[in-house]
Formats: C-alpha cells, sequence, structure tokens
C-alpha cells in the first residue's frame, strides 16, 4: 500500500514533556511537510523537506525540531510541550519541491493532548 | 493575518441540493487554488484544483468557479450526498513560492437525507 504514515495516532502528555512523532511516505515522493491543525481546524504549514534537507521553516518555536534521515521519513520532536501545542499535527508529501501544481498528500495524523 | 478565507463557517444541506462554499483571497500572487475534502480522523485529500488563467473547473459533481478580477472563487457541489459531509479546505499558492499553500479556516459541510 503507497500512502502517507503516521504514528502515534494519538498521544497525551503533560507541560514540559517531550514527544516525538513519526512519518514516512511510500509514495517515493521527493518532499515532505509537517502541518499543524489547531481546534478550530486552520492548518499551517510548519516545516518542508526536500531529498531529507530542511527548505522551509516557518515561524515555529524552537522547541519543535524535525528530523529527516531519507527523502521518506521525516519525524518532529517537540521539546517540553506546551499546552498550545495541543493539536493535530499532519505530514504530508508531494512528488517533487518547487512543482507548485503538485498535489500533497497527507498522513492521517497524530492528534497531541497536553494536560 | 488570515490569507485565505472560506464562508459559511458551516453549510447544512439536502440530499439532492448544491452546495455551494465560497472563497476569498489577498494576495493577487495567488495562481493556484486546490480544494482539500477531510473527513473527521483522517488528513485532506485533494478533491479539485484551478489554476488562475482559468475562470471554471469541473470534475463530476464537482465545480469550480473562478473570479480573479474579485479574488473569489467558489465550489459548488452539485447533487448533494451524504458522503459528502465533511469539512471542505480552499487553500492557494504561488507559483514565486513553491509549494508553500496557504490554507482557509475550512467549511463543515454536512448533507441530510
Amino acid at each position: 500500500e503507497t500512502a502517507v504514515f503516521q504514528t502515534p495516532n494519538y498521544h497525551v502528555t503533560q507541560v514540559g514533556n517531550e514527544v516525538s512523532f513519526n512519518c514516512k511516505q511510500t509514495l517515493g515522493h521527493d518532499t515532505m511537510y509537517w502541518y499543524k491543525q489547531d481546534s478550530k481546524k486552520l492548518l499551517k504549514i510548519m516545516f518542508s523537506y526536500n531529498n531529507k534537507q530542511l527548505i522551509v521553516n516557518e515561524t515555529v518555536p524552537r522547541r519543535f525540531s524535525p528530523q529527516s534521515s531519507d527523502k521518506a521519513h521525516l519525524n518532529l520532536r517537540i521539546k517540553s510541550v506546551e499546552p498550545e501545542d495541543s493539536a493535530v499535527y499532519l505530514c504530508a508529501s508531494s512528488p517533487h519541491w518547487g512543482e507548485f501544481q503538485d498535489t500533497q498528500y497527507f498522513g492521517p495524523g497524530t492528534r497531541l493532548l497536553v494536560l | 493575518q488570515q490569507q485565505v478565507r472560506q464562508s459559511p463557517q458551516s453549510l447544512t444541506v439536502w440530499e439532492g441540493e448544491t452546495a455551494i462554499l465560497n472563497c476569498s483571497y489577498e494576495n493577487s500572487a495567488f495562481d493556484y487554488f486546490p480544494w482539500y475534502q477531510q473527513f473527521p480522523g483522517e488528513g485532506p485529500a485533494l478533491l479539485i484544483s484551478i489554476l488562475s488563467v482559468s475562470d471554471k473547473k469541473e470534475d463530476g459533481r464537482f465545480t469550480i468557479f473562478f473570479n480573479k478580477r474579485e479574488k473569489k472563487l467558489s465550489l459548488h457541489i452539485a447533487d448533494s450526498q451524504p458522503g459528502d459531509s465533511a469539512t471542505y479546505f480552499c487553500a492557494a499558492s504561488a507559483t514565486s513560492s513553491g509549494q508553500k499553500l496557504v490554507f482557509g479556516q475550512g467549511t463543515i459541510l454536512k448533507v441530510y437525507l
């Protein structure tokens, strides 16, 4: 099956803890992204990677750090989570960087709840 | 500042009716407008898209109407079905910004039998 896979589906943690989310795509795409979808469903780009290189880093707090071992994997680590980090984190991929008409394919998301 | 705005926030239609979802944008550089459909517990999926050089795009029951001068577009869903109940996102990107998509806040569509 070719798709974008994310783990875990759901994670509950306490303020100040560290969390890590994983994303893997089997579509053979070069470009991957992390989005944050807040409680009002607003989607905002956080990071863009092309062939495991960071291309775009939006204004995101420094406690967020993406990591990519190869072009099929993109992880997200959050050090010392805060209540406002509660959201759904969506991973996406697209065939090539710079092709503005390329479709972005999304994973099912990881829902984070910070208590 | 919200660059892409959608209305209404939520919409309810009966099965068989045409649902009309609206979108407006501010950045004149935007030239590609995809609409994404999201079901609960899933990620968004591309439904249909349009380039700014066109004023209409059809794909089955889904049609985008685009007005470049007014910076507005709309998604029409003809013969709405209960399975169309989902959140619809209008997004925009500019050739100059590569694949950076800016999303609207979404319209929640409910189709009743």
